[in-house]
């Protein structure tokens, strides 16, 4: 069974450009995660998708936006890149199933963005 | 208040070493946590979860106070290839909001 799927793994824009960062999620899986990791620095909570809909985010400008599509796969879009927006950007994903006790997070390998 | 907080460390220990990790969380309605695992770089991994029970998987023992909401992990007998990050990770109540520590870092030393 494939894991969570990242796309690309590497993306260098310039400071100002846009920047489009996908995931796909287990299959079977409702729910995804997306997380900024600056280098040296914990993970930072972005977005939360379910069922389609945002869940929820973290404490981001709204030039981080994403959405999530029928099939559940992903999207993270970034606006007018700034210099400090350079982190691996890890995707998550989980069955979505609130009644689970014991939900867990998968992760995907991550998109390297650097931004020149 | 952060939702969960960990000592940064590092951790440096010498091989054959037991080492323990402790890690807080502020939501008392929280519902599950984890251990995960980073190496530098990637992406992290699913180490194990905490049950109130206190669990065990070879070297390492989880261990879970819901009254001092704190959550711990055992390392015993550390191996070189133990040298990462861990991660606590704790599930809100509420939704399916999951909050994680900024890591504590571990250095085995041969």
């Amino acid at each position: 069974e494939a894991g969570v799927t990242q796309s690309p793994t590497h993306l260098i824009k310039t400071r100002g450009q846009q920047a489009t960062l996908r995931c796909s999620p287990i299959s079977g899986h409702t729910s995804v995660y997306w997380y900024q990791q600056a280098l040296g620095l914990g993970l930072q909570f972005l977005l939360w998708y379910d069922e389609g809909e945002e869940r929820n985010r973290g404490n981001f400008p709204p030039r981080f936006s994403g959405r999530q599509f029928p099939n559940y796969s992903s999207e993270l879009n970034v606006n007018a890149l700034e210099l400090e927006d350079s982190a691996l950007y890890l995707c998550a994903s989980s069955s979505g199933r609130l009644r689970r006790a014991n939900e867990k997070l998968f992760f995907g390998s991550g998109t390297q963005l650097s931004v020149l | 208040r952060k939702e969960v907080e960990q000592d940064p460390g590092p951790f440096n220990v010498p091989e054959g070493a037991t080492v323990a990790f402790n890690c807080t969380y502020s939501n008392s309605a929280s519902q599950s946590f984890f251990w995960y695992r980073q190496d530098c770089r990637k992406e992290p991994k699913l180490l194990m979860s905490v049950y109130s029970s206190g669990n065990e998987d070879g070297r390492f023992t989880a261990q879970l106070n819901r009254a001092s909401q704190y959550i711990s992990l055992l390392i015993r007998d550390s191996k070189l290839s133990d040298s990462a990050t861990y991660l606590c990770v704790v599930r809100s109540g509420t939704g399916n909001q999951f909050y994680f520590g900024t890591g504590t870092s571990l250095t085995v030393i041969p």
